[in-house]
């Protein structure tokens, strides 16, 4: 059984179209997070939610939206997709907000053309 | 803020040893975290360090000196399956959460 499962995989898009990444974890955890990890393999915090929450928000621009219908779900919407946004982001959840041993979904590679 | 550097790439032999540093500058401390992360696939957590001194687990060990800003982790008896990118990570206390910074990962490539 997956803990932190992310859809989809991989994702191949044009400039100005919009986008869906879906995340579920089955671990009963309180909080769930967005990261984006680019090509120089830096992985940065880009949301946090806590029991559908949204408790921590970085300097990310508009155009990305998350949504938490119920704290085991997270999902993060892309509008006008732009080429600096081909990165994998992954989903990560933990037991608590103060926790920082995260589990990892196995990302999203996308890449906009 | 957060600061965390750490060495791009290193390489070792099956069977050795090898010591990857971690130097940090924060804002607060709320403990030093080491992640493993193969490449394509998703960053695991490893270790965790909030008093200074070593942790062992296994074939792993992590060094914390919080006076010196310093970590270490320490793979011994390495095996090919080891060759993988670690990353050093440190929490900053958010308003209302920890937010999780991330060094940009040393690569370990182990040979035969």
């Amino acid at each position: 059984d997956t803990a932190v499962s992310q859809t989809p995989k991989y994702l191949v898009t044009q400039m100005g179209n919009d986008k869906s990444i879906k995340c579920e974890q089955n671990l009963g955890h309180d909080t769930m997070y967005w990261y984006k990890q680019d090509s120089k393999k830096f992985l940065k915090i880009m949301f946090s939610y806590n029991n559908k929450e949204l408790i921590i928000n970085e300097t990310v621009p508009n155009r990305f939206s998350p949504k938490s219908p119920d704290k085991a779900h997270l999902n993060l919407h892309i509008n006008s997709l732009e080429l600096g946004d081909s990165a994998v982001y992954f989903c990560a959840s933990s037991q608590e907000r103060w926790s920082g041993e995260l589990f990892f979904g196995e990302g999203s590679r996308l890449t906009v053309l | 803020g957060q600061n965390i550097d750490q060495p791009t790439e290193m390489t070792a032999t099956e069977g050795a040893i090898v010591q990857i540093n971690c130097t940090y500058q924060t804002s607060g401390f709320n403990g030093l975290f080491w992640y493993q992360q193969h490449a394509g696939e998703a960053p695991t957590f490893l270790s965790y360090n909030v008093l200074d001194g070593l942790e062992e687990k296994g074939r792993f060990s992590s060094f914390l000196s919080r006076s010196k800003g310093y970590s270490y982790l320490l793979l011994k008896e390495l095996q090919m399956k080891d060759s993988a990118s670690y990353l050093c990570a440190a929490p900053t206390d958010g308003a209302a959460g920890n937010k999780l910074t991330f060094g940009g990962g040393t690569r370990v490539l182990v040979k035969p």
